[in-house]
């Protein structure tokens, strides 16, 4: 079945660093992907919504500057956490939609920023 | 009140015992589906429903859509059934909602 690939699992990095996570759909083309964020024991946020080569629509609240998400192609997105800071700790999950509507969840990027 | 709504929001259970995780929403959906949450964080997709029922291994997944209900169910609980199972609906603006997860523990 088809799959979204998430990379890395998990990320420590020192604090004023980017961090950069990957969201591949590897056997179909993802017409929109979705970033979410996940608080200790909390549902999952959406960020922002991509579509390939325009630009994403960020959630209330979420800084497009500082969470930057490039939708470079059908099978390929990525967001980058700017100058990380203690509080950027958290669970990201990336989800991919087909054509048809089917979505799909990535494996999840645990950050953690020291 | 959340479109989606879990319940129990923590289940304890034996090994071997039948377990039944609740969905209910409020609204119209085109597509609901389960997530297992493992304890690291890593998520799994369990099932995508529109009606019927749906069934993989020990898992069972049904939904009511007259009802705006489903149902995840799992037979002869195994400790590495522990997770939080997430119920996500997909409602008619393509919107996905999630419910807050079902934290389950099945006790060997």
């Amino acid at each position: 079945g088809a799959v979204v690939s998430q990379h890395p699992s998990r990320v420590i990095c020192k604090s004023g660093t980017s961090v950069k996570i990957e969201c591949r759909s590897l056997d179909f083309q993802a017409t929109t992907m979705f970033w979410y964020r996940q608080f200790p024991k909390q549902s999952l946020m959406l960020m922002a919504t991509s579509n390939e080569g325009s630009k994403a629509t960020y959630e209330q609240g979420v800084e497009k500057d500082k969470f930057l998400i490039n939708h470079a192609s059908l099978t390929l997105s990525t967001l980058t956490v700017t100058s990380a800071h203690p509080e950027d700790s958290s669970f990201y999950i990336c989800s991919a939609r087909t054509a048809r509507d089917i979505q799909y969840f990535g494996a999840g990027t645990r950050l953690s920023v020291l | 009140k959340n479109e989606v709504e879990q319940s129990p929001q923590n289940l304890t259970a034996q090994e071997g015992e039948f377990i039944t995780i609740n969905c209910s929403y409020s609204v119209g959906i085109s597509a609901l589906h389960w997530l297992q949450q493992h304890p690291g964080g890593g998520i799994v997709s369990l099932f995508m429903l529109s009606s019927g029922k749906k069934k993989h291994g020990r898992l069972i997944a049904t939904i009511n859509i007259q009802e705006k209900h489903s149902s995840l169910h799992i037979t002869a609980s195994h400790p590495r059934d522990s997770a939080v199972y997430i119920c996500a609906a997909l409602n008619n603006n393509n919107d996905m909602r999630f419910g807050a997860g079902t934290r389950l523990t099945v006790k060997p």
